[in-house]
């Protein structure tokens, strides 16, 4: 499978601990960005990185939000001291600036349980 | 604030019918606007996509409408069938930045 893979899919935690979320684009792909989703909602935007170099970042990403990319190719979120309003399916998706398309590729996405 | 606005929530359309999924923004930096399904468990997927310098477009059953002046678009699904029913979400983007609709719940009964 050559799409957009994320690991683990589903994680349970106890508030206050930390969890680290893996993402692995599609492999040409030099655009990573992360989105947050919670039910019933759209995705939003958490952070771009374009090859390792993390170039936006949403007001959403608390201090307790790091996300790096240090090879360029795979991506990690790690969510410190876990809150309960964490709590939401994490996505990644990737990108490849080809012509005009925009078009991003998902992943299955992380979701996220905290206790 | 919710860059972009979708209407209905959810949707309940018959087998054969027609599903429309309506969108509104207010940026006009945004060009380029997207519509994904998405399925339980699943990450969202890029059903079919259009850019302002074009009213409509249409990729099998999917029908993009997009009215400029207005701020306006919406998704069509002719031919309605059970295997549609999923979330859709339209987004608006500029740049990197992608802003997504807050999803309407369609279900095609058979």
């Amino acid at each position: 499978d050559t799409g957009v893979s994320q690991n683990p899919r589903h994680k349970i935690t106890k508030r206050g601990q930390n969890v680290t979320f893996r993402c692995d684009p599609i492999s040409e792909h030099n655009r990573l960005y992360w989105y947050r989703q919670t039910l019933g909602q759209g995705p939003e935007f958490l952070t771009y990185f374009q090859n390792e170099a993390q170039l936006e970042k949403s007001r959403l990403l608390s201090d307790r939000f790091s996300a790096e990319r240090p090879k360029g190719s795979f991506s990690t979120l790690e969510i410190q001291r876990t809150e309960q309003g964490d709590s939401a399916m994490y996505l990644c998706a990737s990108s490849s600036r080809l012509g005009s398309s925009n078009e991003q590729f998902f992943g299955p996405g992380t979701r996220l349980t905290v206790l | 604030q919710q860059q972009v606005k979708q209407s209905p929530q959810s949707l309940i359309v018959q087998k054969g019918g027609i599903s429309i999924i309506n969108c509104a923004y207010e940026n006009t930096a945004f060009d380029y606007f997207p519509w994904y399904q998405q399925f339980p468990g699943k990450g969202p997927a890029l059903l079919i996509a259009i850019r302002p310098d074009v009213s409509e477009k249409k990729e099998g059953r999917f029908t993009i409408s997009f009215n400029k002046s207005a701020k306006q678009f919406s998704l069509h699904i002719m031919d309605s069938q059970p295997g549609d029913s999923a979330t859709y979400f339209c987004a608006a983007t500029y740049g990197n930045q992608f802003y997504f609709g807050t999803g309407t719940s369609l279900t095609v009964i058979p």
